[in-house]
């Protein structure tokens, strides 16, 4: 597609229940990578995957987060037995190559744990 | 770890003048430095970048100045207009790795 989508674009969920959030990236981009901003807080970075090589998992918060990627497309990031600090936005963005000025990100996933 | 700061949550300039937004790192090894702008309900768009290896970096409005020794780096605006206003992020990364985003400075320009 032309641009990064995600979907859902907003998710309610009871807390304890699991979550998936997906991101279709641009076709063509090896790098993708996830973030999620809290209210009044920066982006955090989550995880990044580039082609085949094993994913960058270092900014995953907790076990209850984890994400995949199939070849150069589709990632869906998962949070198990969400709990209220994990509403946020979630953001996904993908480039050519990690880094520099390629990325381009998706509108996000607003996610509200009640 | 907080390796990108942005120190001011928020910043008012009147239109027509001057808004300076800072930012702070810590990584002596990142090389490459950005600027995204983030309007409500979108993702981040690109807006400037620089690389290490220089100093300044103009494109039209927008100017980022890179202090290495210092670890900061700012974003000039130049005439600020209101469709300016948004939430700006520096970023920061190294080696073409993940990226690092700042807090975000909240830039509002007033008529």
């Amino acid at each position: 597609g032309a641009g990064v989508s995600q979907s859902p674009s907003n998710k309610v969920t009871e807390k304890g229940k699991d979550v998936e959030l997906r991101c279709d990236p641009i076709s063509g981009h090896t790098a993708l990578y996830w973030y999620r901003q809290r209210l009044g807080q920066g982006l955090e970075f989550l995880i990044y995957f580039q082609g085949n090589s094993a994913p960058d998992k270092s900014g995953l918060p907790s076990d209850r987060f984890s994400a995949e990627r199939t070849g150069e497309s589709v990632s869906t990031l998962t949070i198990q037995r969400t709990q209220q600090e994990d509403s946020a936005v979630y953001l996904c963005a993908s480039s050519l190559v990690g880094g520099g000025g390629g990325y381009t990100f998706g509108s996000g996933t607003r996610l509200t744990v009640v | 770890d907080q390796q990108v700061k942005q120190n001011s949550p928020s910043l008012s300039v009147q239109e027509g003048r001057i808004s300076i937004l800072n930012c702070d790192y810590t990584n002596s090894m990142f090389d490459y430095f950005l600027w995204y702008k983030k309007y409500p309900a979108e993702g981040p768009t690109f807006l400037i970048s620089i690389s290490s290896i220089k100093d300044k970096n103009e494109d039209g409005r927008f100017t980022v100045f890179l202090n290495k020794s210092a670890k900061h780096l700012s974003l000039h605006i130049v005439p600020s207009q209101p469709g300016d206003s948004a939430v700006y992020f520096c970023a920061a990364t190294y080696n073409n790795n993940d990226m690092r985003f700042g807090a975000g400075t909240r830039l509002t320009v007033k008529p």
